[in-house]
């Protein structure tokens, strides 16, 4: 298993959608969970970090299954302004907590 | 309140030169970082720093060098530019370490010829 695989995408979806991505990771000592937001050529930005117990902010939902190693987001009433592309990041390869680890990210546009 | 900068946004270089990318934060930062994106390969980390005075390498070390000159800076040095390492760069800082929110700068796009 890669150390952080996302869905390959890219998600076209229609505004007012129902959109889900999801990741998983190898490293099943990894502490921190997050998914970014990169708009095109620009620098990526956090969008929410992800508990063990879940957590929602406004239409986006995070979920993470440690037994499984997969985590999720969830992205409701799909907005055109959510185009952009979607990081999953793990941290801790190798035992160190300084080494974050990207996915490659999934590309999703939100069309009128 | 700029947060991360960087300087240059864009550069050119030539196979065999040299240069280095400035960054600075101005959150008061303890923690700061050197990563580079290449399509394809998502965001690698080149080099870290824990703390002011401290430097560590992450996983694409090779060909750079990176100087905690204080507790706002932390350049990344390419001794002799190859075209491997054209890419887009990111600094980025984070409180005490990256289990908080990372905080990226603009990023600087460098092509080597």
């Amino acid at each position: 298993r890669k150390e952080v695989e996302q869905d390959p995408g890219p998600f076209n979806v229609p505004e007012g959608a129902t959109v889900a991505f999801n990741c998983t990771y190898s490293n099943s000592a990894s502490q921190s969970f997050f998914w970014y937001r990169q708009d095109c050529r620009k620098e990526p930005k956090l969008l929410m970090s992800v508990y063990s117990s879940g957590n929602e902010d406004g239409r986006f939902t995070a979920q993470l299954n440690r037994a499984s190693q997969y985590i999720s987001l969830l992205i409701r009433d799909s907005k055109l302004s959510d185009s952009a592309t979607y990081l999953c990041v793990v941290n801790g390869r190798g035992g160190s907590n300084y080494k974050l680890t990207f996915g490659k990210g999934t590309l999703l546009t939100v069309n009128p | 309140n700029a947060g991360v900068t960087q300087t240059p946004k864009f550069q050119v270089l030539k196979t065999g030169q040299s240069m280095t990318l400035q960054c600075a934060q101005d959150m008061n930062h303890n923690s700061m970082y050197w990563y580079r994106q290449d399509p394809g390969m998502g965001l690698r980390l080149i080099y870290y720093s824990a703390s002011e005075g401290t430097t560590d390498k992450g996983e694409v070390p090779n060909g750079y060098n990176v100087s905690r000159l204080n507790k706002r800076e932390f350049s990344l040095r390419l001794e002799s530019a190859a075209p491997s390492q054209t890419s887009v760069y990111f600094c980025a800082s984070s409180e005490f370490g990256p289990q908080e929110t990372q905080y990226f700068g603009p990023g600087t796009r460098l092509l080597v010829l």
